[in-house]
């Protein structure tokens, strides 16, 4: 089992440049997690998916975040513009049942 | 709404001490109740899990937590640190509203030579 998969690992942008991030979930989970992790703010669910449909969209920061998931195996958040603040790091986790989530490595974004 | 407090974001212990990182939660009903742990540079991986069964729980690692209820706590121990165990550790309950976790600031724990 290869694990969750997201790519890139690593993104410096500019200020204003679109990002995408992108997550493949375990084969066979049926929900997804978006994550955010800083220094000052820690770990925030940022949204989540249940058999792929957004259930809780509450920690998405601002209209610039937007997340999709047109299938069972691929998930993107996209943030457009991208600013300064928006540097951390992004998680992507996936689920059978809540009772366990198993997470990815991580995106690492910098936006100059 | 659920909440989960981890008591001190930094713990230092030395080598081959015990280790105790305490955790409260707020709830009425015993949620379900995790530990991860995250390594530097990596994502967070599952310590060990609390699902109404036995109030010990024993993870991985040496690592096991016991669930209180009449303290809401669910503290992670481990008998004899290792320099390996540096690393930050989240506690985090099951939302009582179903479907996601609620996780705790984190504890950084460092192990002294």
């Amino acid at each position: 089992d290869a694990g969750v998969i997201q790519s890139p690992r690593h993104e410096v942008t500019e200020m204003g440049q679109e990002v995408t991030l992108r997550c493949k979930p375990i084969s066979g989970h049926n929900s997804l997690f978006w994550y955010r992790q800083t220094m000052m703010r820690g770990l925030e669910l940022l949204i989540y998916f249940n058999n792929n449909v957004p259930i809780d969209d509450s920690g998405m920061p601002e209209d610039r975040f937007s997340a999709k998931m047109p299938n069972a195996s691929f998930s993107t958040l996209k943030i457009q513009p991208s600013e300064p603040r928006d540097s951390a790091v992004y998680f992507c986790a996936s689920s059978f049942t809540v009772v366990e989530q198993f997470f990815g490595p991580g995106t690492r974004l910098t936006v100059l | 709404a659920q909440s989960v407090t981890q008591l001190g974001s930094h713990v230092s212990v030395s080598e081959g001490a015990l280790v105790l990182l305490r955790c409260n939660y707020s709830s009425s009903v015993p949620p379900y109740l995790f530990w991860y742990v995250q390594y530097p540079n990596q994502g967070l991986q599952l310590l060990l899990k609390y699902t109404s069964a036995a109030t010990l729980v024993k993870g991985i690692n040496g690592f096991e937590a016991e669930f209180k209820k009449s303290e809401t706590s669910f503290h992670l121990t481990k008998p004899s640190a290792h320099m390996s165990d540096a690393a930050e550790y989240f506690c985090a309950v099951e939302d009582n509203q179903g479907g996601k976790l609620i996780f705790g600031q984190g504890t950084e724990l460092s192990v002294k030579p």
